[in-house]
């Protein structure tokens, strides 16, 4: 069982070179979601998906956008790459079981060092 | 202001050791979630439990537990006779549910290492 599927693993990027992260889920998850984590400071929401059709910013936004492809896929996109967007990339999926919020699952992170 | 702290950057304990990981949470919500998620070197995040505010039980799994008490606003776990797989980075996770979404605040995490 896949899981959670994260392309690609790692990529180094220039300043202001542009670049989309895939993510895939095969758990037939309605909500998604992207995080990014940095040193010391846990996991933070850039965006999420309740459901297919749906994407709401989540903590730290800017510089990102987003694509709810289907129900299975949820890109993230770094139009212009700058330095401070240097992070380990994480994408998760979750079921939506009304207000009893289910644990995500977490693909294997994307490692993104930008020059 | 909902806020996960986990005030022990790293501990390192040697094999058989059992160790404690604290976790302190704020929020007004009167219904809310908490995760517990394993982090090993690999890289991977690795759900291990999730306790809603109204299960105030503590819960044993294998050589895992965790305490919950809501008075104090804590979901500590213990790892008994600790082995050098748990080596890892361990990540405690606030979810309220005000905010209309299944929303993850996540502490900064506690590195544990266990050394043979």
């Amino acid at each position: 069982n896949a899981g959670v599927t994260q392309t690609p693993k790692f990529q180094v990027l220039k300043t202001g070179q542009s670049m989309t992260l895939q993510c895939a889920q095969d758990m037939n998850h309605n909500s998604m979601y992207w995080y990014r984590q940095d040193p010391g400071m846990g996991l933070r929401l850039i965006y999420y998906s309740a459901s297919e059709g749906t994407t709401d910013k989540g903590e730290v936004p800017n510089g990102y956008n987003v694509s709810r492809l289907n129900k299975r896929e949820f890109s993230l996109r770094l139009e212009s790459a700058a330095p401070s967007q240097t992070s380990v990339y994480f994408c998760a999926s979750s079921e939506l079981v009304g207000y009893s919020n289910q644990p995500q699952h977490f693909g294997d992170g994307t490692r993104l060092s930008i020059l | 202001a909902q806020k996960v702290t986990q005030a022990q950057t790293e501990i390192s304990v040697v094999e058989k050791e059992d160790v404690t990981l604290d976790c302190v949470y704020e929020t007004r919500d009167t219904t809310y979630y908490l995760f517990w998620y394993k982090q090993p070197p690999s890289g991977e995040l690795v759900f291990l439990i999730r306790r809603n505010s109204f299960d105030e039980q503590n819960e044993i799994s294998g050589r895992y537990s965790w305490n919950f008490q809501k008075s104090t606003s804590s979901f500590n776990f213990t790892i008994t006779a600790s082995q050098v797989v748990d080596s890892a980075v361990y990540f405690c996770a606030l979810s309220p549910t005000s905010g209309g979404y299944n929303k993850l605040i996540f502490g900064a995490g506690t590195r544990l290492a266990v050394h043979p």
